[in-house]
Formats: structure tokens, C-alpha cells, sequence
């Protein structure tokens, strides 16, 4: 079975420009998750997907933040404008939806954005 | 406010020596506490996790310990082995309340010299 995967692995961009990061999750897993770790400190929240809806998008940063999940397979996380303290690495989870909760989440390799 | 927090930042430890992660929480209403393991390049891998309702749990070498009184739980490594040289993360989450998104802690890098 197939992991989680990301695209790019890296970016590096200027300041004010416009980056599009990309998450397959496992084929059959409904919830997604993107995080985000700044140098240096913890492994951030940014949002989660049930299929495409979004469940709860409380950690994104800023309306510079776009995330969409369309058709509820494969996700998009742009950045428009990017700014200096976007850099870091992006990671996707996703695991499947059942009620019984305590679903593990399978982790991407992430995506490392540099903005300069 | 880092509602999970982590310590040591690194350790290194001999072969055959026990590393312990430390980690701290704030909010009572969580209920799933993961630790995560991490090497270069790959994204971080679910190691073991545990539940409120137990105090310990082990698996092979990994065990955690979880004092819900004090807010606290930690990861030991026996024996440790240089294959176990990785960045930990430690989590937390409110499963059914907020879609079992995971608050981590800093992470602490591992080196186990040989």
C-alpha cells in the first residue's frame, strides 16, 4: 500500500510569490490533515479535511492560506503571497474515518519551503 | 502558549543505555497521546500511544508512562540502539471533540553512539 506523498519535496521561492504544495493521502483515507513545522519549534496544526469538507481550519495563519481538497482524494495548501515566516516544512496526514476514533495518522515525508 | 511541552531538546546516549523524553500537557480534556518518530527525510512515523485510562503501556523496547494527576507522560527507550537515532515528538489530542487533531510537543533528537 502506497504512503502518503507530497509534492515538491522542496521550494524555494521569493517573497510575494505564489506556491502550491500538494498531499496524496492513502487511497481510502478520508480525513486528512496538514501541519506545519517552523524551524526549531513544534509540529503545527494548520487544518483537517472529512472528504473534502473542511472539518476545522482553526490553525491556519492567515487569509494568505488557501487549502482545498476536491473530490476528496488529493489535497492543495497554497501560499499567496508568501511571506519570509512561511518557510518550514509542510507535513500531510491522513487516516481513515471510523467512529471509534483513535485513528492513527500516517504522516508525508512533508514539503521544506523556503521563502526568501 | 505551547500546550504541550517537551524535554529534553537532545540526548545522547550510549548503546544499551535508556533515553527518557519527558512531556507535559495543559489541557485535561485530552484523551490519545501519541509519540511520533521521526528520521531525516521521512515524515514522522505513530511509534506508540496511549490512553488516559492506563498508566502504562509497553511495546518491545518503548514503554509509557502516564501520570494523569500531574499532567505528565513520557517515553522510555531500552536499550537504546544507533537504528534508534531520531527526532521524537511527543502529541496529544481530543479525539472526538476535535477530530483528533494532534497539539505535539518540540521534539527531542535521539543520537545513540555506538
Amino acid at each position: 500500500e502506497a504512503g502518503v506523498t507530497q509534492f515538491p519535496s522542496h521550494s524555494v521561492i521569493e517573497k510575494g510569490q505564489t506556491v502550491t504544495l500538494r498531499c496524496d493521502p492513502i487511497s481510502g483515507h478520508d480525513n486528512l490533515y496538514w501541519y506545519r513545522r517552523v524551524m526549531g519549534k513544534e509540529i503545527k496544526f494548520l487544518l483537517h479535511f472529512v472528504k473534502e469538507s473542511k472539518q476545522d481550519e482553526s490553525g491556519m495563519p492567515n487569509n494568505r492560506f488557501l487549502a482545498e481538497r476536491t473530490g476528496g482524494t488529493y489535497s492543495t495548501l497554497k501560499v499567496q503571497p508568501a511571506e519570509l515566516e512561511d518557510s518550514g516544512v509542510y507535513f500531510c496526514a491522513s487516516s481513515p474515518y471510523r467512529d471509534s476514533s483513535y485513528n492513527e495518522q500516517f504522516f508525508g515525508p512533508g514539503t521544506r519551503l523556503t521563502v526568501l | 502558549q505551547q500546550q504541550v511541552k517537551q524535554s529534553p531538546q537532545s540526548l545522547i546516549v550510549q548503546k544499551g543505555g535508556i533515553s527518557i523524553i519527558n512531556c507535559a500537557y495543559e489541557n485535561t480534556a485530552f484523551d490519545y497521546f501519541p509519540w511520533y518518530q521521526q528520521f531525516p527525510g521521512k515524515g514522522p512515523a505513530l511509534l506508540i500511544a496511549i490512553r488516559p485510562d492506563v498508566s502504562e503501556k509497553k511495546e518491545g523496547r518503548f514503554t509509557i508512562s502516564f501520570n494523569k494527576s500531574a499532567k505528565q507522560f513520557s517515553l522510555h527507550i531500552m536499550d537504546s540502539q544507533p537504528g534508534d537515532s531520531a527526532t521524537y515528538f511527543c502529541a496529544a489530542s481530543r479525539v472526538r471533540a476535535a477530530g483528533n487533531k494532534l497539539t505535539f510537543g518540540g521534539g527531542t533528537r535521539v543520537l545513540v553512539k555506538p
